[in-house]
């Protein structure tokens, strides 16, 4: 199985912050990479897909870049309802594997 | 708005089983790869199974192989999950999501809310 690490593991940061995640793969998935925003008690929402595709009805201050091994996550200008854990999940092979999530709280 | 509801959670006994269901509503099920993803309390996703458009495929994730059996009723536009010998570590939020693609691997772009599922005596 294709690990997927994260990091950091959470960090803390203020409204209007430039805030960078890294996910990285333990082997070569090419762009087969997809991030998810979870808010305390709800399910998973879409924000990235194949690396750099921003999801439906997902603000233009969150991209994605990488391709290979690593990736990253950027919300360009922090908002108040950015503060979420951030997952990402290879589509590669089987099975898909999601990392182990990055916590973003308010400084 | 297109959504998924899943019901069928509670608390069983270690050894027991359960069947969850998941219901879709305003678009057709028929057309998408679908899929169970659990979290356990505190801790990170893991998928769990998915299933073919027409049912003739399905995959497990290895925990789960021989105990969880993914299922699809497209007539009554709804994705099932029939778990046997439940232990402790399959206490979770199960979730149901559809792929966004007509492949196998795919990103999930609808979720349903969860439903928990607590195995203990």
């Amino acid at each position: 199985d294709i690990q997927m690490t994260q990091f950091p593991s959470s960090l803390s940061a203020s409204v209007g912050d430039r805030v960078t995640i890294t996910c990285r793969a333990s082997q070569s998935i090419g762009n087969n990479l997809n991030w998810y925003q979870q808010k305390p008690g709800k399910a998973p929402n879409l924000l990235i897909y194949t690396a750099s595709t921003l999801g439906r009805g997902v603000p233009s201050r969150f991209s994605g870049s990488g391709s290979g091994t690593d990736f990253t996550l950027t919300i360009s200008s922090l908002q108040p309802e950015d503060f979420a854990t951030f997952f990402c999940q290879q589509t590669y092979s089987t099975p898909d594997t999601f990392g182990p999530g990055t916590k973003v709280d308010i400084k | 708005e297109v959504q998924l509801v899943e019901s069928g959670g509670g608390l069983v006994q270690p050894g027991g089983s359960l069947r969850l269901s998941c219901a879709a509503s305003t678009f057709t099920l028929r057309t998408y790869w679908m899929s169970w993803i659990r979290q356990a309390p505190g801790k990170g996703l893991e998928w769990v199974a998915n299933i073919k458009q027409d049912g003739d495929e399905t995959y497990y994730v290895d925990s789960v192989k021989g105990r969880f059996t993914i299922s699809r009723d497209n007539a009554k536009n709804s994705l099932y999950l029939q778990m046997n010998s439940l232990g402790g570590e399959d206490t979770a939020v199960y979730y149901c999501a559809r792929g966004m693609w007509s492949s196998r691997l795919s990103a999930f772009d609808i979720w349903g809310q969860g439903t928990m599922v607590t195995v203990s005596s």
